[in-house]
């Protein structure tokens, strides 16, 4: 049983552009939610999708948008990339109070 | 509040026991809980423990939870350099099945041989 993938596993991009980050949950897991690791910190909860929609979400920007398809795969889009939105993001998929992460995508703006 | 806190670095000798601590502001939270991440990787889930629980013991793994001081701690029995990682413990916030993890700033685990 594969676990939590995400890919791509590192990206570079310039400030001012948009990326997208790709999660797929474990086999049967429902829930989906995004974190976003600094360097030398704990992991921050950015949202959470259930049944294809944000359940809830933690203090980022707009600029920070998802989604979640009817396989329960799920997206992370950020705009207007900013230097301090560099960072591992974290996807974790659950079905009940477990939460699995993934290996993370390591993003960096330049 | 949101906020979870624990010591950033501790080290043992390999064979010795490690007890990180942490401590949670929620006393809400329905579980608490450790995750594992060694260098370039994402988070392992090791253990949890329920909020009515005092102890819960796994392999080499021994949780303590008191409620009273909102401590935490993860004792790690004959520690072995394969062990090495940063050490996280999060509270769940909100609903068990729907709350986000709250996450300590983490405890470097070095085990030298």
């Amino acid at each position: 049983d594969a676990g939590v993938t995400q890919s791509p596993t590192h990206l570079i991009k310039t400030r001012g552009q948009q990326v997208t980050l790709r999660c797929s949950p474990k086999s049967g897991h429902d829930t989906v939610s995004w974190y976003q690791q600094a360097l030398g910190q704990g992991p921050q909860f950015i949202f959470q999708y259930y049944e294809e929609e944000e359940r809830q979400r933690g203090n980022f920007p707009d600029r920070f948008s998802g989604h979640q398809f009817p396989n329960y795969s799920s997206e992370l889009n950020v705009n207007a990339l900013l230097l301090g939105d560099s960072a591992l993001y974290l996807c974790a998929s659950s079905f009940d109070h477990e939460q699995y992460f993934g290996p993370g995508t390591r993003l960096t703006v330049t | 509040g949101e906020d979870v806190e624990q010591s950033l670095f501790l080290s043992v000798r390999e064979g010795d026991s490690s007890v990180i601590n942490c401590t949670y502001t929620d006393s809400s939270s329905t579980y608490l809980y450790w995750y594992k991440q060694e260098p370039g990787a994402g988070l392992q889930l090791l253990t949890y423990i329920f909020s009515n629980m005092d102890m819960k013991q796994d392999q080499r793994l021994t949780v303590l939870l008191n409620k009273k001081d909102k401590h935490l701690s993860l004792r790690i029995a004959d520690t072995q350099t394969g062990d090495s990682a940063i050490y996280f413990c999060a509270e769940i916030l909100g609903s068990s099945n729907t709350g986000k993890l709250i996450f300590g700033q983490g405890t470097t685990l070095q085990v030298k041989p």
